[in-house]
């Protein structure tokens, strides 16, 4: 079965560091999103992306991050200066449509630890 | 924006014993409501979903959902725990007001003790 894969499964950094959180959809979607999970907390939403651009995207996506789609495959999450708080889970996720009730597929997560 | 809150962060069962993991929608359009599992050290997995075709919604491994209107209730069941179902359990909601981002709740963490 399909599945999304997210490399790697856990990173440690240095604050003020740059980090990059690559993921690989399903190959056939088209649709692609981020979401972090703060421990303790709950899954939250980061941005959506689409025929290479932001469809939406929330209040904690702010200028440290962007997303790209490097090529065919791969779409990343990049954290450009890196900060105490950054530290959660990153889960990427990919549907094959554009409907709210489309299924979203997770990939397993990046454990991303700022020291 | 739509939300939902799951009642409970933990909830212990017995093997065998009915599940019903609680969530509450908050919304002022008809949402599109999710469950997902999540097992250690992966990613989180589509259970079912209801997308106003039926109220009772049929997922997998035995696990269904009711959406209740004059609740504002989707909460999940399970007639008989296995040590397997042991996992974290979220509620998800999407839909004109938030858009084609899921909103989670806060999760659920299920025990199954023999």
């Amino acid at each position: 079965e399909p599945e999304v894969t997210q490399t790697p499964s856990h990173q440690v950094t240095q604050m003020g560091q740059e980090v990059i959180l690559r993921c690989v959809p399903i190959s056939n979607h088209l649709y692609f999103y981020w979401y972090r999970q703060i421990l303790g907390q709950k899954v939250e939403f980061l941005v959506s992306f689409y025929n290479n651009e932001i469809s939406e995207k929330s209040e904690i996506f702010d200028d440290q991050f962007s997303v790209e789609r490097p090529d065919g495959s791969n779409f990343t999450l990049k954290i450009r200066s890196t900060k105490l708080e950054d530290s959660a889970m990153y889960f990427c996720a990919s549907t094959g449509g554009r409907l709210m009730q489309e299924t979203q597929y997770f990939g397993p997560g990046t454990r991303l630890l700022v020291l | 924006a739509q939300s939902v809150t799951q009642l409970g962060s933990h909830v212990s069962v017995s093997e065998g014993a009915l599940v019903l993991l609680r969530c509450n929608y908050s919304s002022s359009v008809p949402p599109y409501l999710f469950w997902y599992v999540q097992y250690p050290n992966q990613g989180l997995q589509l259970l079912l979903k209801y997308t106003s075709a039926a109220t009772l919604v049929k997922g997998i491994n035995g696990f269904e959902a009711e959406f209740k209107k004059s609740e504002t209730s989707f909460h999940l069941t399970k007639p008989s725990a296995h040590m397997s179902d042991a996992a974290e359990y979220f509620c998800a909601v999407s839909g004109p007001n938030s858009g084609y981002a899921l909103n989670f709740g806060k999760g659920t963490s299920l025990l199954v003790t023999p």
